[in-house]
């Protein structure tokens, strides 16, 4: 399977604040790379497919890009709606979809 | 706009099967993929498969053998049994909808993602 990692773990930032996230990809995925935003007893929420096409409805504060095996979300200015657990997921060719084990943004 | 409903028991003995449904409402099964994914605190979010409305699946390896999924479109709604469960498959369990999509620059793939999601219902397994 291909494995999914992503850094950091948790991170506090403040209103107002650029936050980047990365997940890193164990082997070449292309861009098959979507970011999910969850909250607390809530399900996932899709925000970028496809490494960096935003989902409808997304802010466009919200934007993904890739480098290699590297991915990257970008919340160009944090809002207080945007405080939640943040996970990639890959979905390569015919191999299992995999996870990250997600980022947690909390307020600082 | 499409909404999910997972439903099924809560509380499942050791050894048993689980059984849980999705019903779909505001709009059809047909015409698209659906999945079943579960998330617990050891082990995040797991895909556990994922069925076509003509019925074909595919499933995670790591649970091939205990899994099925399957949809009767005539009641909109598709499920999954996974059977000989143990306490490691306690976990709130979301069914959602697969986005099919070709990429443009490479012949026969297609990229998948995951645009509705189910509120998701707890199961745990315990004697």
């Amino acid at each position: 399977d291909i494995q999914m990692t992503q850094s950091p773990s948790s991170l506090s930032a403040s209103v107002g604040d650029r936050v980047t996230i990365t997940c890193r990809a164990s082997q070449t995925i292309s861009n098959y790379l979507n970011w999910y935003q969850q909250k607390p007893g809530k399900a996932p929420k899709l925000l970028i497919y496809a490494a960096s096409s935003l989902q409808g409805g997304v802010p466009s504060r919200f934007s993904g890009s890739a480098s290699g095996t590297d991915f990257t979300l970008t919340i160009s200015s944090l809002q207080p709606e945007d405080f939640a657990s943040y996970y990639c997921q890959q979905s390569y060719d015919n191999t299992p979809f995999t996870f990250g084990p997600g980022t947690k943004v909390d307020i600082k | 706009q499409v909404q999910l409903q997972e439903s099924g028991p809560g509380l499942v003995k050791p050894s048993e099967t689980l059984s849980l449904t999705c019903t779909v409402s505001g709009g059809s099964v047909s015409g698209y993929s659906w999945t079943w994914i579960r998330q617990s605190p050891g082990k995040g979010l797991e895909w556990i498969g994922y069925i076509y409305y003509t019925g074909s699946t595919k499933y995670n390896p790591s649970l091939k053998s205990r899994v099925t999924i399957s949809i009767n479109t005539s009641k909109n709604q598709f499920s999954l049994n996974l059977s000989s469960v143990t306490a490691a498959d306690t976990a709130v369990y979301y069914c959602a909808k697969i986005v099919v999509v070709a990429a443009p620059t490479r012949g026969h793939s297609y990229y998948y993602y995951m645009d509705v999601w189910g509120k998701g219902t707890t199961v745990t397994v315990s004697s």
